[in-house]
């Protein structure tokens, strides 16, 4: 059984530039969540998506954005980058939303803004 | 707004040794707890996941507790080796997969 699959692992982009991540979850997985992770920040929560709509929102800018397809694949946009965007991304997929689901990660995306 | 703590922030021990990790939370309305290790530049490996409504979970060297009531959960491991170094995460679930995650305790395991 195939893990989450994040693509791509790696991106340099200039600030100002817009980027999209994407996110495979486990076959099965209906919920997609995303995650930055950062030195100074730790990991914090973007966002959620369940069957196609957002169910949770963390507290970034409008600059991030994100989307679920049908097959559950999930991507998230970053517009108009800065400097401060350089980060881990990591997304989780589980089963649903319900009760004590696990979570299960993918390989992260590394992006670095220049 | 769930908050999660994790002590020590960084700990090195000799191989053999037993160690505890442990971690605190602020909101005990959870719907589980989960372990995770990561690599450095990786990925998080769910170690254990722990129910809201049980109170440990062991898989192999590894048992983690938890008390909702005190908002703790501690993480053992037995007997470390140089392959457990690694930074652990204790993550909470408390509504929709919008997880909350401890700073993490960075671990080095000396041969």
């Amino acid at each position: 059984k195939a893990g989450v699959t994040q693509t791509p692992r790696y991106l340099i982009k200039t600030r100002g530039q817009q980027v999209t991540l994407s996110c495979s979850p486990i076959s099965g997985h209906r919920s997609v969540s995303w995650y930055q992770q950062t030195p100074g920040q730790g990991l914090q929560f973007l966002f959620e998506y369940f069957s196609e709509t957002q169910r949770n929102k963390g507290n970034f800018p409008g600059r991030f954005s994100g989307r679920q397809f049908s097959n559950s694949r999930s991507e998230m946009n970053v517009s108009t980058l800065e400097l401060g965007d350089s980060a881990l991304y990591l997304c989780a997929s589980s089963l649903n939303t319900g009760l004590g689901n696990e979570a299960f990660f993918g390989q992260g995306t590394r992006l670095t803004v220049v | 707004k769930q908050e999660v703590t994790q002590i020590p922030a960084a700990l090195s021990v000799p191989e053999g040794e037993n160690l505890v990790l442990n971690c605190s939370f602020t909101d005990s309305a959870i719907y589980n707890l989960q372990w995770f290790r990561q690599d450095p530049g990786k990925g998080l490996t769910s170690l254990l996941l722990i129910q809201s409504s049980q109170r440990e979970q062991t898989s192999g060297r590894l048992n983690a507790s938890l008390d909702k009531s005190s908002g703790r959960s501690t993480l053992y491991i037995a007997a470390s080796q140089p392959g457990d170094s690694a930074t652990y995460l204790c993550v909470l679930n408390n509504a929709g997969n919008m997880l909350t995650f401890g700073g993490g305790t960075r671990l080095m395991v000396k041969p």
